[in-house]
């Protein structure tokens, strides 16, 4: 099982970035996917959840209305589109795999550090 | 959203073991059987330990248990060895399709 990520980078405040997130080694169309992001130094906080086939999708209070997560089963492939970015959405994003959601994540990426500059 | 309350630090000497604790609302924890564990090395991703309140995934050391009473989750981890210490996040599902961490704990073997 792999997931690997890209897209992050460093951006002005106010700026859009998409980050993506490329799975292998399993069944993508079956598992729901989450990003998480880990500001440096702190804890994990869970950004957004997108069902196994893209009909519901979910998202933290700090980032509704910006983000918007998106997938692609033809191309096991998940996206989270960051909008409206601010100085303090600066983090290390994870995507992770779960087999429903509200199950857990046993399948991460490597992550993707996001810099949003003032 | 409100992150569930984890203590910052917990310790324990090799072969002792250590307990700790993540606190929520009847509307996360006490309210669903949802409450996973992840450990975390610095610079790595985070590495599922517990789903489901108390069961193990394939390949976790059985020195690592979980459990639930009421609003309150709890990680053990029984004969500590030095590749323990790491931070632990608790992890549950919320009301409305929401999720939650904790706010982490750092395990220190002494």
């Amino acid at each position: 099982v792999q997931l690997v990520q890209s897209g992050g980078g460093v951006v002005q405040t106010g700026r859009s970035l998409r980050l993506s997130c490329a799975a292998s080694g399993f069944t993508f169309s079956n598992y729901a996917m989450h990003w998480v992001r880990q500001t440096p130094g702190k804890g994990l906080e869970w950004v957004a959840l997108i069902s196994f086939d893209g009909g519901n999708k979910y998202y933290a209070d700090s980032v509704k209305g910006r983000f918007t997560v998106s997938r692609d089963n033809s191309k096991n492939t998940v996206f989270l589109q960051m909008n409206s970015l601010r100085p303090d959405d600066t983090a290390l994003y994870y995507c992770a795999s779960g087999a429903g959601v509200a199950a857990a994540l046993p399948y991460w990426g490597q992550g993707a550090l996001v810099t949003v500059s003032s | 959203q409100s992150a569930l309350t984890q203590p910052p630090s917990a310790s324990g000497s090799p072969g002792e073991s250590a307990t700790i604790s993540c606190t929520g609302t009847s509307s996360d924890i006490g309210g669903y059987n949802y409450v996973s564990w992840y450990q975390q090395h610095p610079g790595k991703a985070p590495k599922l330990m517990i789903y489901e309140v108390t069961k193990r995934p394939s390949g976790v050391p059985d020195r690592f248990s979980g459990s639930k009473s009421g609003n309150r989750a709890s990680l053990t981890v029984s004969g500590l060895q030095a590749e323990d210490e790491a931070d632990y996040y608790c992890f549950s599902y919320t009301d409305s399709n929401n999720l939650v961490f904790g706010g982490g704990t750092k395990l220190t073997v002494l």
